[in-house]
């Protein structure tokens, strides 16, 4: 399979207890992004990285989440101190950094149910 | 504020029946604007976008959608509806800068659900 990745595909957790998502993208693509979708609501942008670098972040983005791409390759999303408002869908999406013929592919997501 | 309005929560058309999910954006200029589909436990996937040119645009799955800049729409239509097209449907809209469609604003998704 040579899509997006993202595991786990399901995480339940005890509020108060940090997480940590994994995002693998398409191997050629540079450029990786969070998402996060809650239910009844459409995708809402967290960040994105080109390579290793975090060039944006959403202000939903709290001091709680830390996204990193260390090699530029693979993603990690944790969530520290888990509050039941973080249950949501988290989406991982890459695509190449250039012009408006790039597109975004999607991951299946992590399902993140705090409880 | 730059944002998606998609008017219908959930939709049911018969088998064979035409389809047309409307999408609204407010943007400060022309955006790059897309439609996804979103199966059950599924990721997104593109269906079109529209960058420049032709307001009419062809995408996959014999889905098209026409962008008219005088009413800030871009509907989404299919002649022919298939029971296999059950699934939500998000309209977005993603900045003219830096080339990438990864940073997008979503609207709040159409479900769709299909009569046989």
């Amino acid at each position: 399979d040579t899509g997006v990745s993202q595991d786990p595909r399901h995480k339940i957790t005890k509020r108060g207890q940090n997480v940590t998502f994994r995002c693998d993208p398409i191997s050629e693509h540079n450029r990786l992004y969070w998402y996060r979708q809650t239910l009844g609501q459409g995708p809402e942008f967290l960040t994105y990285f080109q390579n290793e670098a975090q060039l944006e972040k959403s202000r939903l983005l709290s001091d709680r989440f830390s996204a990193e791409r260390p090699k530029g390759s693979f993603s990690t999303l944790e969530i520290q101190r888990t509050e039941q408002g973080d249950s949501a869908m988290y989406l991982c999406a890459s695509s190449l950094a250039g012009g408006p013929n790039t597109e975004a592919f999607f991951g299946q997501g992590t399902r993140l149910t705090v409880v | 504020a730059q944002s998606v309005t998609q008017p219908d929560i959930h939709i049911t058309v018969s088998e064979g029946a035409s389809l047309e999910l409307r999408c609204n954006y407010s943007y400060g200029a022309t955006p790059y604007l897309f439609w996804y589909v979103q199966s059950p436990g599924q990721g997104l996937q593109l269906l079109l976008k529209y960058f420049s040119g032709d307001t009419l645009v062809q995408g996959i799955k014999g889905f098209e959608a026409e962008f008219k800049r005088s009413q800030s729409s871009f509907n989404l239509r299919k002649p022919s509806v298939h029971w296999s097209d059950a699934a939500e449907y998000f309209c977005a809209v993603g900045a003219r800068y830096g080339g990438s469609q990864g940073n997008l604003i979503f609207g709040k998704g159409t479900k769709l659900s299909v009569k046989p």
